[in-house]
């Protein structure tokens, strides 16, 4: 079974709706992120959490909200989806002192399309 | 702040022939280093990473890379590129073992039989 897990794997919503993004791991982690990636703009982090109790803000995170479930369950959130939320979104998990040196270890992507 | 370029968006090599990506980051000390390799469909795989010892580090699938400290480049190498390394690569830095990571754009690379 995968390390990391994310559901959907694939949706497509429309204009306004709200949609949830599931990521669960067996890893153990602490850390857990959540990534879109765009053609051309790498992967850039929208949000990221350190513990159940510690969310963080990325790069671009107007738009997104998150919840910290438990140590295992990262979910992410589009209150009112639009067009340009259109992406390939990534959720991964870390653990910096257990000598991976903060290796990052991903999902396998959920492609959303906002029409 | 910091930043991760990678100056090639797309390469074409042949297979057999040797690989070089370029990556350059933008931080003064040395930063924890990493490559990533994305197939098709996937998520994304750690090839190597690097943050002391011996600068020339070796990875998974054959692939290698060097840090150099004097111009901020830690470049993905391989002697002998297979068709199965098309792929996207990225370049990630850290400042610390337990910052966060920063991504590159990417590199896409193709390969000819």
């Amino acid at each position: 079974d995968a390390d990391v897990t994310q559901t959907p794997r694939n949706r497509i919503t429309k204009t306004g709706k709200r949609i949830m993004l599931e990521c669960s791991q067996t890893k153990g982690h602490d850390r857990m992120y959540w990534y879109r990636q765009d053609p051309g703009l790498g992967l850039r982090l929208i949000y990221y959490s350190f513990d159940v109790k510690d969310i963080n803000k990325g790069e671009i995170s107007d738009g997104y909200s998150v919840s910290r479930q438990a140590q295992a369950k990262f979910s992410l959130s589009l209150e009112s989806a639009i067009p340009n939320q259109t992406a390939l979104y990534f959720c991964a998990t870390s653990d910096p002192f257990g000598g991976a040196y903060n290796e990052q270890f991903f999902g396998p992507g959920t492609r959303l399309t906002v029409l | 702040a910091q930043s991760v370029t990678q100056p090639d968006i797309h390469i074409t090599v042949s297979e057999g022939a040797s690989l070089e990506l370029r990556c350059n980051y933008s931080y003064g000390a040395t930063p924890y280093l990493f490559w990533y390799v994305q197939s098709p469909g996937q998520g994304l795989q750690l090839l190597l990473k690097y943050f002391s010892g011996d600068t020339l580090v070796q990875g998974i699938k054959g692939f290698e890379a060097e840090f150099k400290r004097s111009q901020s480049s830690f470049n993905l190498r391989k002697p002998s590129v297979h068709w199965s390394d098309a792929a996207e690569y990225f370049c990630a830095v850290g400042k610390t073992s337990y910052d966060k990571v920063i991504f590159g754009p990417g590199t896409s690379l193709s390969v000819i039989p």
